[in-house]
């Protein structure tokens, strides 16, 4: 099926500090969307992307859908401890979601 | 309140035993699935529905059933639990718009333990 690749895996970064992060695909997609998930938690919507270029923000959360409609990515400016989670691409392919693997933010204070 | 409710929350069972988790939607979605979350694989798509009586297969159906008998309840079926089958489950529901998804609201999850 097709594959999403997230990145980084796993980020260790000081509080007040920015975070990207960002999936790409082999595939084309019509819709792109980011994910936080927290410890004993379903995925809860962050972003959702609906136009290659489009570019959405949220609060700090900031996210682009590529020209290409092959990537996407998310930036959060001055984490605070509350952002720790696992985060999630996934992009809208025909009738289905597809995931990307997950990127773990820890935060030290 | 808006919601997607998955029963139970815990499961442990012995391969083979039959087992159905229940997923149940309160905001009259069109679009129900199921997912699977294993270690640095994130989320793989079991089965899905776009309604009532119509659903298919996603990327790993193998060992699992499901059905839409009604717009709101969506079952997942294992009929013969494995081992491999130990997972943390989710269901999601999502409205369909032209425009795609309207994001997908996910259940808190059924973690299965297949002993």
């Amino acid at each position: 099926g097709q594959q999403l690749n997230q990145s980084p895996q796993s980020m260790f970064i000081q509080e007040g500090e920015d975070v990207s992060m960002n999936c790409t695909s082999s595939s084309i997609f019509n819709t792109w969307l980011w994910y936080k998930q927290e410890p004993g938690e379903g995925p809860v919507l962050l972003i959702a992307l609906y136009k290659a270029g489009e570019l959405t923000s949220n609060g700090r959360l900031t996210a682009q859908f590529g020209i290409t409609r092959k990537d996407s990515f998310l930036n959060i400016s001055a984490s605070i401890p509350s952002d720790v989670g696992i985060y999630f691409c996934a992009g809208q392919g025909a009738q289905k979601l597809v995931f990307g693997q997950g990127t773990r933010l820890t935060i030290n204070p | 309140e808006a919601q997607v409710t998955q029963n139970p929350r815990y499961l442990i069972t012995v391969t083979g035993k039959k087992l159905t988790v229940t997923c149940s939607q309160n905001m009259n979605h069109e679009y129900m699935s199921w997912y699977r979350q294993d270690p640095g694989l994130g989320l793989r798509q079991i089965y899905y529905s776009m309604n009532v009586e119509v659903t298919d297969k996603g990327d790993v159906p193998e060992g699992y059933k499901v059905s839409r008998k009604e717009k709101r309840n969506f079952p997942l079926i294992l009929e013969s639990p494995s081992p491999n089958q130990t997972s943390l489950y989710f269901c999601a529901s999502s409205l369909l718009s032209p425009r795609g998804f309207l994001g997908a609201f996910f259940g808190q999850g059924t973690r299965l333990t297949v002993v």
